[in-house]
């Protein structure tokens, strides 16, 4: 079975101070991984994805995140947060056992930027 | 390029009635996928459609059931609604098998 876990429910960090957010997954096959954000009244946004190509992967508006098999980890990554980056971010697996590409969100992470 | 549209925006029904919830892809995107969002979740998965065939459901009552129309347009039906239906319904388009583009969301309140 396919499940995230995403560490933190909240996180609150200084603007123009680095952000991490974190996540494990737990897969039975090589997995495909997503992080999304969703804005206040906004729909989800795809950040970026993993599909065992590199393990390093961009996204958009200078977020990253890294694959690590070892360590079932998928951690979200930015070097500088912005006011605007504040929102509810979701990691997400992929479950394409059954021919259909189900997604598995976890509970989400609120990220707080202070000024 | 327009994205994916859903009606309407906000719906207020009656325990006991019925909704039904409308989604339009991106053009040109043949899989259609239902998500139930309730306030504080993660969304959950409910329905994938592909070419006008269920591909996939996840852990719902029979009282929701959808489909996909031939221009592969979307509707998701829920009878005899609960107060624990009252969430945001997403869907989401997709090319193929991988990435999946949402839309903004119904909000749908149950008294």
């Amino acid at each position: 079975a396919q499940s995230v876990t995403q560490l933190d429910s909240h996180v609150s960090v200084s603007e123009g101070t680095p952000v991490l957010l974190r996540c494990n997954y737990s897969s039975s096959y090589s997995p495909s991984l997503f992080w999304y954000v969703q804005h206040p009244n906004k729909g989800l946004q795809l950040l970026l994805k993993y599909t065992s190509a590199a393990t390093l992967v961009k996204g958009i508006n200078g977020f990253e995140a890294e694959f690590k098999k070892s360590e079932t980890s998928f951690h979200l990554t930015k070097p500088s947060a912005h006011m605007s980056d504040a929102a509810e971010y979701f990691c997400v697996v992929s479950d394409l056992q059954t021919g259909a590409n189900n997604l598995f969100f976890g509970t989400g992470t609120r990220l707080t930027v202070i000024p | 390029d327009a994205g994916v549209t859903q009606s309407p925006t906000h719906l207020i029904k009656t325990r006991g009635q019925h909704v039904t919830l409308r989604c339009s892809p991106i053009s040109g995107h043949k899989s259609v996928s239902w998500y139930q969002q309730v306030l504080g979740q993660g969304p959950q998965f409910i329905f994938q459609y592909y070419e006008k065939e269920e591909r996939g459901r996840g852990n719902f009552p029979d009282r929701f059931s959808a489909r996909q129309f031939p221009n592969y347009s979307s509707e998701l039906n829920v009878n005899a609604l609960l107060l624990g239906d009252s969430a945001l319904y997403l869907c989401a388009s997709s090319p193929g098998i991988v990435e999946q583009y949402f839309g903004p969301g119904t909000r749908l309140t149950v008294t």
